[in-house]
């Protein structure tokens, strides 16, 4: 595809709700990330897939997220019972990997999540 | 562990300005460090990357320089117009391997006034 997307754009959710967010990556692209930005911060780090592998979950915040890639293409970041502080903006990127190494991550536009 | 810090965290600046922004991360093993825009409502863009070996780079009005041994970094731009007005985010990569996370640091907010 012509760049990484993410769907939807906006979120708006009830405290408790649970949410799905969609990353479609460009096509080819290995390695797969999802970051959280909160307002007025740079990106975090959530977690990594290489295809459909969950190489590092390290920067979830809590069991109550989860994120899959079941194919190895299109990837769901999934918010169990949300809080007021999961408000942020969520980030994929994608890269290819060039001789083992990752190459330059290409970021969709964000999902932003608002929890009321 | 690795924290990226960057000042100021917002500048205003009059249109035909040279302007310097900086960045500013504690460990200094890193592999490279990347400079990027993000509009409101938009991902990040790439705009420059410096491998750990390279000292400045360099894209149009741009210049990124890096000094690691200090661990400090420069995003230089030559005759500010009211379409560079952004966030501007560095970060590191610590290692060359097939996967690194990269650190970010929380960014400049730049407005430049025609």
């Amino acid at each position: 595809g012509a760049g990484v997307s993410q769907s939807p754009r906006y979120k708006v959710a009830k405290r408790g709700q649970d949410v799905a967010l969609r990353c479609d990556p460009i096509s080819g692209h290995v390695s797969l990330f999802w970051y959280q930005q909160a307002l007025g911060q740079g990106p975090e780090f959530l977690t990594y897939f290489q295809n459909e592998a969950q190489l590092d979950k390290s920067g979830l915040p809590s069991d109550r997220f989860f994120a899959e890639r079941p194919e190895g293409s299109v990837s769901t970041l999934k918010i169990q019972r949300t809080q007021q502080e999961d408000s942020a903006v969520y980030l994929c990127a994608s890269s290819r990997i060039i001789a083992g190494y990752t190459d330059t991550q290409y970021f969709g536009p964000g999902t932003r999540l608002t929890v009321l | 562990k690795q924290e990226v810090t960057q000042i100021p965290a917002a500048l205003s600046v009059p249109e035909g300005e040279n302007l310097v922004l900086n960045c500013s991360f504690t460990d200094s093993a890193i592999y490279n460090l990347q400079w990027f825009r993000q509009d409101p409502g938009k991902g990040l863009t790439s705009l420059l990357l410096i491998q750990s070996s390279q000292r400045e780079q360099t894209s149009g009005r741009l210049n990124a320089s890096l000094d690691k041994s200090s661990g400090r970094s420069t995003l230089y731009i030559a005759a500010s117009q009211p379409g560079d007005s952004a966030t501007y985010l560095c970060a590191v990569r610590r290692k060359k391997t097939s996967y690194d996370k990269v650190i970010f640091g929380p960014g400049t907010s730049l407005s430049v006034i025609p």
